[in-house]
């Protein structure tokens, strides 16, 4: 099965302070996403990416920086956490043409304190 | 507003019962719909995807689709406890690769 490991998987962080949340995938996709997940709000795309050196807008993408250095890794950045930032983040794969099922980690929950 | 609308939030039913899911898109664009499973801390699994009308069918599961109302429909037949999950709707646009979800409903069999 489709493998994408998230680290950390827990994060305590003060308002303010930098986040870098990673993200690798050893699918080969494409594709690789970041999402939040917040109670009544399903999940929420934050920024994305086509392949290695692309990183493109989501929804909801202010006050949060990419960086896909590789085809593998993928990158989530708060340069100054904010607690509204306090959520569950998820990181995903996928193939960009076709069923494009998603594959996803097993979540990042962030604190912002 | 969110492009892709759930009903109902949540969903009590019977183990042995069927429960019925409904997502309808906003976006006259999308034209490829999947349906999400995610049980409770875990992360989200793809169920079944539906591209063309009419109705697929997997084990107990079965889904609808209608395209010109942009509408899908998640029917589960002899529920389980172990069904009790989010279920989270999806749905492609024309954008390459981009999928928006709804904010799921909340599926609880009770035993």
């Amino acid at each position: 099965e489709a493998a994408v490991t998230q680290s950390p998987r827990n994060k305590v962080a003060v308002t303010g302070g930098k986040v870098t949340l990673s993200c690798n995938q050893t699918n080969n996709h494409n594709n690789m996403y970041w999402y939040r997940q917040d109670t009544g709000h399903g999940l929420r795309l934050i920024h994305y990416s086509y392949g290695a050196g692309s990183t493109e807008k989501g929804d909801i993408p202010d006050g949060y920086k990419a960086s896909r250095p590789s085809q593998e890794n993928f990158s989530l950045i708060l340069e100054l956490a904010t607690p509204s930032q306090t959520s569950v983040y998820f990181c995903a794969s996928g193939v960009s043409l076709g069923k494009n099922t998603l594959y996803f980690g097993a979540g990042t929950r962030l604190s912002v304190l | 507003q969110q492009k892709v609308q759930q009903s109902p939030e949540s969903l009590i039913v019977p183990e042995g019962g069927m429960a019925s899911l409904n997502c309808t898109s906003s976006d006259r664009n999308v034209d490829y719909f999947w349906w999400y499973r995610q049980h409770s801390g875990k992360s989200p699994k793809m169920l079944m995807s539906i591209f063309s009308n009419g109705e697929k069918e997997e084990g107990r599961f079965t889904v609808h689709l209608n395209k010109a109302s942009l509408h899908t429909s998640l029917h589960i037949r002899d529920s389980q406890p172990s069904d009790s999950a989010l279920y989270l709707c999806a749905a492609r646009g024309s954008a390459l690769g981009r999928l928006h979800f709804g904010a799921g409903t909340q599926l609880i069999v009770i035993p």
